[in-house]
């Protein structure tokens, strides 16, 4: 089945203590990005990435770190987590054509991140 | 100014209304419109792609204006079951959200 799967759902953590939010997708993407949403302020997204070893900052990329190993993979980590980073996360995964367009974005299940 | 701008919202109305919904765009090459639609703290579902030619589903219909850098999605008879919030996703290359639209469809 295709799908991403993003892990955990749900995490709860301290100040400072560093993370990790798992994403993986089985349908050869090459199109990757995560997104953070709270409440009033829609998708605002964080990384993207083209390919492999090809990362880019979105809108709100303070605070986040990620990388593109493999294809399949994008985790999100949090070297120092802050209470502002409490939120609901989302990975996303796309093919992109020929022409440059993206193909219908594939998300992940979300991740509702507390940081205390 | 934002890259994908939409209709504030929110709308509510009753069932059975014809609302519509629009969304503009700054990046001219953009390649890829879609509407989305998103239920409380649920992920994102692709309600439709938009083509240039403009496209129907059912009771939805959706639009694109390339010219004017704008595309709208068009829902007719709506039902309880519309009420969600609407996005409006852009892309080339990469893809880009519009801040969505909150729907209340009310008997």
């Amino acid at each position: 089945e295709a799908q991403v799967t993003q892990n955990p759902r749900y995490l709860i953590t301290v100040t400072g203590k560093k993370l990790t939010v798992t994403c993986s997708q089985n349908m050869n993407h090459e199109y990757m990005s995560w997104y953070r949403q709270d409440p009033g302020l829609g998708l605002r997204q964080i990384y993207y990435s083209m390919n492999v070893e090809v990362t880019d900052k979105g809108d709100v990329p303070e605070g986040y770190k990620v990388s593109r190993k493999e294809k399949r993979n994008f985790p999100l980590i949090l070297e120092s987590p802050s209470p502002n980073q409490t939120s609901l996360y989302f990975c996303a995964s796309s093919l992109i054509g020929r022409t440059g367009g993206n193909e219908k974005l594939f998300f992940g299940s979300g991740t509702q991140l507390s940081v205390l | 100014r934002k890259e994908v701008e939409q209709d504030p919202g929110p709308f509510n109305v009753p069932e059975g209304a014809t609302v519509a919904f629009n969304c503009t765009y700054s990046n001219s090459a953009s390649q890829s419109f879609f509407w989305y639609r998103q239920d409380c703290r649920k992920e994102p579902k692709l309600l439709m792609s938009v083509y240039s030619s403009g496209n129907e589903d059912g009771r939805f219909t959706a639009q694109l204006n390339r010219a004017s850098q704008y595309i709208s999605l068009l829902i007719r008879d709506s039902k309880l079951s519309d009420s969600a919030t609407y996005l409006c996703v852009v892309g080339y290359n990469d893809m880009r959200f519009g801040a969505g639209t909150r729907l209340t469809v009310k008997p």
